[in-house]
């Protein structure tokens, strides 16, 4: 079966602009978790959509949102892009979410630059 | 103050020696998963624990839930288990370590 695709895999935007990366999910996971990855931060938990609802959310400030579809795709935002936030963006989906006994599947990440 | 701290942060080994990984973590957890990463990004998850011990071909991870502490071993390692390994847990938050690098040399 298909895994976790993200798309684009790589973009460069410049400071100010906007961003919006896809993460389509394994058929069946309707929970899909996102997280930034930085050489000085490391991974981080951005947030979490079951069923169309953030069910959790990681600490990062409101210029990161997200949504979740019907069809559990999701997209998540980057709104008035900084430096700091070039990293490497991945979603994972879940049957039920990483708060019950589900393994996760990661996509192959979305590699931001910002310019 | 970091949630979970992970150590060796980088170890190097030679092909075939017995390798372990530790993690600990300072917050209730409801899963600890251990994560592999190789060079271009991709993590894999290699086990999802909230009790005991799993082992899934020469990988064996453990946890001691009332020490608040997991352990990752591999046997027999070889060349091709050369990545970052990364403990994270699951809560009320996701919190991940700053992982391992472990090279092995052939």
């Amino acid at each position: 079966k298909a895994g976790v695709t993200q798309t684009p895999r790589y973009l460069i935007k410049t400071r100010g602009q906007q961003v919006t990366l896809s993460c389509s999910p394994i058929s069946g996971h309707r929970s899909v978790s996102w997280y930034q990855q930085t050489p000085g931060q490391g991974l981080q938990f951005l947030f979490e959509y079951f069923s169309e609802t953030q069910r959790n959310k990681g600490n990062f400030p409101g210029r990161f949102s997200g949504r979740q579809f019907s069809n559990s795709r999701s997209e998540m935002n980057v709104s008035t892009l900084e430096l700091g936030d070039s990293a490497l963006y991945l979603c994972a989906s879940s049957l039920t979410g990483w708060g019950g006994a589900n393994v996760l599947t990661f996509g192959a990440g979305s590699r931001l630059t910002v310019l | 103050k970091n949630e979970v701290e992970q150590s060796p942060q980088n170890l190097t080994a030679q092909e075939g020696e017995f390798i372990t990984i530790n993690c600990s973590y300072s917050v209730g957890i409801s899963a600890l998963h251990w994560l592999q990463q190789h060079p271009g990004g991709g993590i894999v998850s290699l086990f999802m624990l909230s009790s005991g011990k799993k082992k899934h071909g020469r990988l064996i991870a453990t946890i001691n839930i009332q020490e608040k502490h997991s352990s990752l071993h591999i046997t027999a390692s070889h060349p091709r288990d050369s990545a970052v390994y990364i403990c994270a847990v699951t809560g009320n938050q996701f919190y991940f370590g700053t992982g391992t690098s472990l090279t092995v040399i052939p």
